[in-house]
This record gives structure tokens, C-alpha cells and sequence, in this order.
């Protein structure tokens, strides 16, 4: 089965950016959606197909996909986007398929 | 604008079965697909598998196949997510997302089961 792997962690300093990235055997071969997760609510799509920001989400997300890996960027941090991060594919257009998952530490 | 409202909490013992519903409101029900996700404690995201709303074609993942059943009742534009003899690693929140291939899923609040004797 199709595996996206995500570093466990990230920690980035109020006001800098956040790299998140999402590693899978050819991926940029296709569509990667991010999906943020808060304690106590329901996950809420932040990119779609690669780099599409959905209305309501700031331009300060954006994303790259290319190659094995796709990015999840989040410009000028602040505390509100401390949360998990998750990537996600279809796999044969059968099999969703998320990351391993990242939490991103605001310091 | 798309919304996905779960059933309620539920507490449930080993070996016992439970029915989450999920009712789809804001676009065409049949027009997409219903997956369910699920997220234990201090764990990721684990999919479960997916119902097409249109045609109830179904795709179950494997760690699931012989446990659960999803179904939908284009009536009410719900549907539902019934997983059968419980154990303990089963307590975990249950998301119902609507399915789309480009733009992405769009999820329900989440529904909390605990599995406990």
C-alpha cells in the first residue's frame, strides 16, 4: 500500500515560516491536499491540488508538490496555526491515503 | 455551503456494534462520495473506507473489510457507518468526509466512541 511519511515535528518561532513536508514514491505525480487538526474540531482543508488555497484560509498557507515530495508552507506563523498537519492522497483512485501526520510547535 | 452533521457520542462494550449516521446538506448528495475516517488517541488519521452516494458502490480498507458497512439513504441524504465486534483499540473519533478526487475532503464534526467494559 501507498505510504506518505511526515516529519513528527515541526517548532518555528512566532512570525517565521513553517515547512512541512510529505514524502511518497513519486508524488508529484499526483493531486495533495493538507488537512489541519485542532484539538476538539473537525480537520479543515487548507490546500488542495498541491497548492490551491480553499476561500477563508489565509494566503500566508501555500503549497508545492514535485518529485517524492510536497510541501505545506505557512508564512509569518502565529500561535492559532499550532495544530497537526496532514497530507493526503488517493492511491489508485481506490485508497485514501494520509501522512503520518505533523504537529507543528509555535515558539 | 457543504455540512456534515454526525450523531452523538456513544459509549459501547467489547464486542458490541455501532451505527454513526452522517446527514449531507448544502450540495447534491448523489453527485459524490462518503468516506469515514477515523482518529484514536494520540494517533493519526486512518481511513476506513468509502461509499459512493450514487450508485452504493462500496471500498472498504483492508484492516476494516470483515467489521464494517457503510450505507447511505439518498432520502435524507445521509449516511452511515456501522462497525461490528468493538474492542478497546476501537475507541477513537469517527469522521464522515465528503469525497472529491480534486478539491479535497470536506468533513463532519466527528463523532467520539468509547469502547469500555
Amino acid at each position: 500500500s501507498y505510504e506518505l511519511t511526515q516529519p513528527l515535528s515541526v517548532s518555528v518561532a512566532l512570525g517565521q515560516t513553517a515547512k512541512i513536508t510529505c514524502g511518497g514514491t513519486n508524488l508529484g505525480s499526483q493531486n495533495v491536499h493538507w488537512y489541519r487538526l485542532k484539538p476538539g474540531q473537525a480537520p479543515v482543508l487548507v490546500i488542495y491540488g498541491d497548492s490551491n488555497r480553499p476561500s477563508g484560509i489565509p494566503d500566508r498557507f501555500s503549497g508545492s508538490n514535485s518529485g517524492n515530495t510536497a510541501t505545506l508552507i505557512i508564512n509569518t506563523v502565529q500561535a492559532g496555526d499550532e495544530a497537526d498537519y496532514y497530507c493526503q492522497v488517493w492511491d489508485g483512485g481506490t485508497d485514501l491515503v494520509f501522512g503520518t501526520g505533523t504537529k507543528v510547535i509555535v515558539l | 455551503q457543504v455540512q456534515l452533521v454526525q450523531s452523538g457520542a456513544e459509549v459501547k462494550k467489547p464486542g458490541a456494534s455501532v451505527k454513526v449516521s452522517c446527514k449531507a446538506s448544502g450540495y447534491t448528495f448523489t453527485n459524490y462520495g462518503i468516506g469515514w475516517v477515523r482518529q484514536a488517541p494520540g494517533q493519526g488519521l486512518e481511513s476506513m473506507g468509502w461509499i459512493s452516494a450514487y450508485s452504493d458502490n462500496t471500498h472498504y480498507a483492508q484492516n476494516f473489510q470483515d467489521r464494517v458497512t457503510m450505507t447511505t439513504d439518498a432520502s435524507t441524504d445521509t449516511a452511515y457507518m456501522e462497525l461490528r465486534g468493538l474492542r478497546s483499540d476501537d475507541t477513537a473519533v469517527y469522521y464522515c468526509a465528503r469525497l472529491d478526487y480534486d478539491d479535497g475532503l470536506s468533513w463532519g464534526q466527528g463523532t467520539l466512541i468509547t469502547v469500555s467494559s
